[in-house]
């Protein structure tokens, strides 16, 4: 099956600093991928939606300026969350929908942890 | 606005059939999901039914729709302590563009 993969599986940095995630889906074209955020125990929160060589949609109340999102390709999105904080810190995950078959796949998950 | 709700935890016995279920708001839905998270790890798509269908069975794993109830449920067969895991239906929204998820059903199988 399609795989989506991302990329770091954990990090953790300090309050202030900025952090990229990637995402990447390595066997098919992405022309749209999401940004999700998982708090424990909750469900998945769309934060923004990005399609490939234009500018991200985000959801209400998800501030653009803290989470960069960037589609430069049709197989890689990046999330940067910029000047992070500790209230930062959660599970973030996104998925790739595939441009021919419209079924969407997830990656495994960046845990942030911001000190 | 869309809205999907589940029940938010469900214990079984090994062997005995799971019945996770799910309400939906958004009549317009074309696919409604299931997807299976363990600790710490992403979504995995389970199965997905298509809006014009009652019934999908895949497996151990068989899927109700009530469209008109918008009434989704998942069944697990011989449930194994590997299924234990947080089961989360989602819905398509907004023109094939958003998944709109529930809170998750935690699903625990004891010996």
């Amino acid at each position: 099956g399609a795989v989506v993969s991302q990329h770091p599986s954990r990090v953790i940095c300090k309050s202030g600093t900025s952090v990229k995630i990637e995402c990447r889906s390595l066997d098919f074209q992405a022309t749209t991928m999401f940004w999700y955020r998982q708090f424990p125990k909750q469900s998945l929160m769309l934060m923004a939606t990005s399609n490939e060589g234009s500018k991200a949609t985000y959801e209400q109340g998800v501030e653009k300026d803290k989470f960069l999102i960037n589609h430069a390709s049709l197989t890689l999105s990046t999330l940067t969350v910029t000047s992070a904080h500790p209230e930062d810190s959660s599970f973030y995950i996104c998925s790739a929908r595939d441009g021919t078959t419209y079924e969407q796949y997830f990656g495994p998950g960046t845990r942030l942890t911001v000190t | 606005g869309e809205d999907v709700e589940q029940s938010l935890f469900l214990s079984v016995r090994e062997g005995d059939s799971s019945v996770i279920n799910c309400t939906y708001t958004d009549s317009s839905s074309t696919y409604l999901y299931w997807y299976k998270q363990e600790p710490g790890a992403g979504l995995q798509l389970l199965t997905y039914i298509f809006s014009n269908m009652d019934m999908k069975q895949d497996q151990r794993l068989t899927v109700l729709l009530n469209k008109k109830d918008k009434h989704l449920s998942l069944r697990i067969a011989d449930t194994q302590t590997g299924d234990s895991a947080i089961y989360f239906c989602a819905e398509i929204s907004g023109g094939y563009n958003k998944l709109i998820f529930g809170a998750g059903t935690r699903l625990a199988v004891h010996p």
